[in-house]
């Protein structure tokens, strides 16, 4: 069982919609969460950070964590084609694990 | 001012050579990073360092070797180089509130 699971996508919305992505993690010890956002050929790039379950809001992002689901997400609102990239789910025990990553596609 | 800064941005190599990656980072983090990326784009830690002390080894076969001669520095030498190390290696420097920030990454090729 992987530790940290993302749906791979392609995941397609329209420009201005709400993209939702999701993440599960099997370690139930881990208390940090991150959510990288990683354009082509780029590095992976820190959008939020959370820690307590519940809503994390900054600007156009919501990231959401249920501990006792095992489950974070982020959402995006009034997505825009800059959007377009792979985001990476992380979650942190002892070291930090990372998802496989959505690619996320925002159609004009 | 870059962050966390890589030289080379592209390293192509045969196998069985010797090569250094280095890293630098301007941000006073504590905490410095190795990651590889693979082919199918899986990013998985290699090392991190915390005040000049190994925290982390993750199962990385002994010709991988991290040295940080100082806080903001932490170089991967690579020895004997193999086909399987061809991957992207990214570097990250962490806060106390372990957000890591990557480095541009360096691609390596080995031929």
């Amino acid at each position: 069982q992987k530790e940290v699971e993302q749906n791979s996508g392609p995941l397609s919305v329209p420009e201005g919609a709400i993209a939702s992505l999701n993440c599960t993690y099997s370690d139930r010890v881990s208390q940090s969460f991150f959510w990288y956002r990683q354009y082509s050929g780029k590095s992976p790039e820190l959008i939020m950070s959370i820690y307590s379950n519940g809503d994390k809001e900054d600007g156009r992002f919501t990231a959401q964590l249920n501990k006792a689901s095992q489950y974070v997400s982020l959402l995006i609102r009034d997505s825009q084609p800059s959007d377009s990239a792979t985001y990476l789910c992380a979650a942190l025990n002892n070291d930090m694990r990372f998802g496989a990553g959505t690619r996320l596609t925002v159609k004009p | 001012d870059t962050a966390v800064s890589q030289t080379p941005k592209y390293l192509v190599t045969q196998m069985g050579n010797d090569k250094s990656i280095k890293c630098e980072q301007n941000l006073g983090h504590d905490t410095m990073y190795w990651y590889k990326q693979d082919s199918k784009k899986f990013l998985k830690i290699m090392f991190s360092y915390n005040n000049k002390e190994l925290i982390i080894n993750e199962t990385v076969p002994n010709r991988f070797s991290p040295k940080s001669p100082d806080k903001a520095h932490l170089n991967l030498h690579i020895n004997s180089l193999e086909l399987g190390d061809s991957a992207v290696y990214f570097c990250a420097s962490g806060d106390s509130s372990y957000e890591q920030y990557f480095g541009p990454g360096t691609r390596l090729t080995v031929t």
